[in-house]
């Protein structure tokens, strides 16, 4: 099976910290998303990797950043945490095998981050 | 860019068909769905990738228009289980913003 794992189910940080939001995935894909899902508005996609050291801006990239030092791990970067970051984050992986990503992705469980 | 669903939430008695539609400005290489029970992560359902094509199970089942813009999926005789969140996604991997789907006995 495929596994992600997210670092943290819940996390609660001030506003202006630096936050670190971690996933690992098993299955050696190359492709990793992170996400962030918030009601009415659906899952929106910040960033993505095609490889390591690679990375892509998604749809809302602003006030994050990201890091894929290795394959099996993505990390989400929040530099100043700020309250209207608080939502879901869901990590995603998937199996690159050429152009028109055909592969289902894989979910990680989520981090809910609440910033106060 | 994402796809549009609708409806936004839907609820249904135990053993009736429910229908959640998704659309695209424009033609899609393939189209996803996904649901997501609640406090749980998006699993895949199954994927279109050809205009005209039907797949899936016997209650639950999809459809990709000929033109590739339009997607629906066909919840048919629905169980407690159905319940959950159901979104499309497109070969960009953009999510609509899912469908909210409530089974009651």
């Amino acid at each position: 099976d495929v596994k992600v794992t997210q670092s943290s189910r819940y996390l609660v940080k001030r506003t202006g910290e630096k936050v670190f939001l971690e996933c690992v995935q098993d299955m050696d894909h190359e492709n990793m998303f992170w996400y962030r899902q918030d009601p009415g508005l659906g899952l929106r996609l910040i960033y993505f990797s095609y490889d390591v050291k690679m990375k892509e801006k998604g749809d809302i990239p602003e006030g994050y950043s990201v890091s894929r030092e290795k394959k099996e791990r993505f990390s989400l970067i929040l530099e100043s945490a700020s309250t209207n970051q608080t939502s879901m984050y869901l990590c995603a992986t998937k199996l690159f095998t050429g152009t028109g990503g055909y592969n289902e992705q894989f979910f990680g469980p989520g981090t809910r981050l609440t910033v106060l | 860019q994402q796809p549009v669903q609708s409806p936004q939430a839907v609820i249904l008695r135990e053993g009736e068909d429910a229908v959640i539609n998704c659309s695209s400005s424009k033609a899609l290489y393939s189209v996803h769905w996904y649901r997501q029970k609640h406090g749980e992560a998006p699993v895949f359902l199954m994927i279109l990738l050809k205009g005209g094509e039907q797949k899936g199970h016997e209650k639950i089942s999809a459809s990709f228009n000929e033109k590739k813009q339009q997607s629906s999926l066909y919840l048919t005789a629905s169980q407690l289980s159905y319940s959950g969140t159901y979104f499309c996604g497109t070969e960009d991997m953009r999510f609509g913003a899912g469908t909210r789907l409530t089974v009651k006995p």
